[in-house]
């Protein structure tokens, strides 16, 4: 059974760097999937973030991708996310997913609320 | 970029009773559609993926259908558990993945 874990600081300053990552357990970041970052706004919908293949191929929603980096880290099974320059509008549960063979998200970290305040 | 759009916003639906969801997208998706389940503090839930698949663990009362544009989720016989928001996200043509706005099935 895969479990997605998210870790990092839940309150970050405007114009700051929000940093998350997502330790995996009971599976290999090395396998045939997408790791993926998705954020949900208080009271709001789902917003796809980012994605990332083991070999370091990533995919970025272009309305962040000047903003966004997704790394890997394969000796650790875990990958993370950057988001520069944050605003209010960046405050979300951000969850962390795996997206079997790129398609569907079928494990799910259980989120962390990041909130941008000073 | 495919827009994923779900109807109603709100489904007030009596327990026991039958519910009908709807997700559109708007260009041919095949069948590359998934649905999930998200309760209030948790993680979205992987529900149905293949427009009709039902995932792991996943009670038979769940069943996707539809295939190109025109998308639904029927729960066929609502049992307390099941009142809360359901997601459709399209995987056809990516990145971006996208979701549907949302339906909020409550209790009537």
């Amino acid at each position: 059974q895969v479990q997605l874990q998210e870790s990092g600081p839940g309150l970050v300053k405007p114009s700051g760097t929000l940093s998350l990552t997502c330790a995996v357990s009971g599976g290999s970041i090395s396998s045939s999937d997408w790791w993926s970052w998705v954020r949900q706004p208080p009271g709001k919908g789902l917003e796809w973030v980012g994605e990332i293949y083991h070999g370091g191929n990533t995919n970025y929603n272009s309305s962040l991708k000047s903003r966004v980096t997704i790394s890997v880290d394969k000796s650790e099974n875990q990958f993370s996310l950057k988001l520069n320059s944050v605003t209010a509008a960046d405050t979300a549960v951000y969850y962390c997913a795996r997206a079997d063979r790129g398609r569907f998200f079928d494990y799910w970290g259980q989120g962390t609320l990041v909130t941008v305040s000073s | 970029e495919i827009v994923m759009t779900q109807s109603p916003a709100t489904l007030s639906v009596s327990p026991g009773e039958r519910a009908t969801l709807s997700c559109r997208a708007s260009q041919s998706i095949s069948s590359n559609l998934a649905w999930y389940q998200q309760k209030p503090g948790q993680a979205p839930r992987l529900l149905i993926y293949g427009a009709s698949t039902r995932a792991t663990a996943i009670p038979a009362r769940f069943s996707g259908g539809g295939s190109g544009t025109e998308f639904t989720l029927t729960i066929s016989s609502l049992q307390s558990e099941d009142f809360a928001v359901y997601y459709c996200q399209q995987y056809h043509n990516w990145p971006p993945k996208t979701f549907g706005q949302g339906t909020k099935l409550e209790i009537k």
